[in-house]
């Protein structure tokens, strides 16, 4: 069975500092990985997604993600956050092979952006 | 609003009794996920329906849980003879299958039903 492990648990930042936060997965196929935001308040949200193809994904608000098979990482990036990036950040994986829909999540990072 | 909605937002029930959660998927999409969230952790999967076809379930859905899409279109979720520990927010998701076309296949998600059980 997969399994996705998000190392920074709670993460604070000032305002313009850069963001990375660490995703790693373990399942030996194919796979589809995403990241997804929760802010305080709201539903789960979809922020960027890899499929194929480059394994640098851009998704909204400036976030960006690279998948490195080697390492069966998918780490987010944001070169400077915002106050309003604070929020919960989950990293997400599922099979593209075989019947297996869900999506296995890791966590979850809590970050805490400081004016 | 065309997302994804489940009612109630919040349900507090005394332990024993049982709950229903309704989850109205985004029109169009053929596959329906459900989702159980605790404190300080992801969402953790518990089944999922393509049209009314329970197609898989998690060993965490015991059989005092229950879930049913009976035309394809909502969904519910019965839990019987609640206990403390299925205190956490339930999660709702929908998505549109639609053979290899997988950049459709992602999942939109309900804003949640907390269950709070006494």
């Amino acid at each position: 069975a997969q399994s996705v492990s998000q190392h920074n648990h709670h993460v604070i930042l000032s305002e313009a500092a850069s963001l990375e936060l660490g995703c790693n997965y373990s399942y030996g196929g194919t796979v589809n990985l995403f990241w997804y935001v929760q802010y305080p308040g709201q539903h789960l949200q979809l922020l960027l997604k890899y499929f194929s193809g480059d394994p640098l994904v851009k998704g909204i608000k400036g976030f960006e993600a690279e998948f490195i098979k080697s390492k069966f990482s998918f780490n987010l990036r944001k070169p400077s956050v915002q106050w309003s990036d604070t929020a919960e950040y989950f990293c997400a994986v599922k099979p593209l092979l075989g019947t297996a829909s869900k999506l296995t999540f890791g966590t979850g990072t809590r970050l805490q952006v400081t004016l | 609003d065309t997302g994804v909605s489940q009612d109630p937002r919040h349900k507090i029930t005394k332990r024993g009794q049982n709950v229903t959660f309704r989850c109205d998927p985004i029109s169009e999409h053929n596959r329906l996920y459900w989702y159980r969230q605790t404190l300080g952790q992801g969402p953790e999967f518990l089944t999922y329906f393509q049209n009314e076809a329970q197609l898989e379930k998690s060993r965490l859905l015991s059989d005092r849980f229950s879930a049913e899409r009976p035309k394809g279109s909502f969904s519910t979720l019965e839990i019987q003879r609640t206990e403390q520990g299925d205190s956490a927010m339930y999660l709702c998701a929908s998505s549109y299958s639609a053979g290899q076309d997988i950049a459709k296949n992602i999942q939109y998600f309900g804003a949640g039903t907390r269950l709070s059980v006494l």
